[in-house]
């Protein structure tokens, strides 16, 4: 079945530190790949997306994901995380082109001050 | 511009008792979405409307979840007989033209409780 997997349920950084959150998704064909970011108290907003060109994806907020299709990874990253990006994460795939996007189970991500 | 609306953000209800969620997209936008969101279990897609029409509706639950749109804007989503499985958070978003790669705009959300 296609699915979506996150592996971290829950991460603790401080700040100042690097930040990966993985995404593998299950599907061999053609995908579009997105990351939504749900900060305390606000709503689902996307973060980025990717469906063509430069498999490496700059998004809002210093962040960024690359496509790595040989792996089926979409992984998010930023360099330097701040207090302000606690939240969670969510992974999402678009697959066969059709219309419905599959969720991953989201990563909480905690910045510590 | 306003955003996607939800109403009621919060609904408590007994279990058997049937519940209407509403929700509100942004004018204009052609395609509506309604997930389910449990803890720990990321967003379940339901169902999603282009227009009125509901060309998917392969993840509604049971035959207990029904859902409409009506006037290509607002819609409701009906749980008849509620269960204590049903408790989550519904959200809905709707998006321009229902592409794949079109970005999603969530609402509030409702959160259902059922004792």
């Amino acid at each position: 079945a296609q699915s979506v997997s996150q592996h971290n349920h829950h991460v603790i950084l401080s700040e100042a530190a690097s930040l990966e959150l993985g995404c593998n998704y299950s599907y061999g064909g053609t995908v579009n790949l997105f990351w939504y970011v749900q900060y305390p108290g606000q709503h689902l907003q996307l973060l980025l997306k990717y469906f063509s060109g430069d498999p490496l994806v700059k998004g809002i907020k210093g962040f960024e994901a690359e496509f790595i299709k040989s792996k089926f990874s979409f992984n998010l990253r930023k360099p330097s995380v701040q207090w302000s990006d606690t939240a969670e994460y969510f992974c999402a795939v678009n697959m066969n082109r059709d219309d419905k996007i599959i969720f991953g189970k989201g990563t909480r991500l905690h910045i510590l001050p | 511009g306003a955003g996607v609306s939800q109403s009621p953000s919060n609904k408590v209800t007994e279990k058997g008792k049937d519940v209407e969620l509403r929700c509100d997209p942004i004018s204009g936008h052609t395609a509506l979405y309604w997930y389910r969101q449990s803890l720990g279990q990321g967003l379940e897609f339901l169902i999603y409307f282009q227009g009125n029409s509901a060309p998917d509706k392969s993840g509604l639950p049971s035959d207990r979840f029904s859902a409409e749109r009506t006037g290509g804007s607002v819609s409701t989503l009906t749980i008849q007989r509620t269960q204590q499985e049903d408790s989550a958070v519904y959200l809905c978003a709707s998006s321009l033209t229902g592409i794949n790669t079109d970005t999603q705009y969530f609402g509030p959300g409702t959160r259902l409780t059922v004792l």
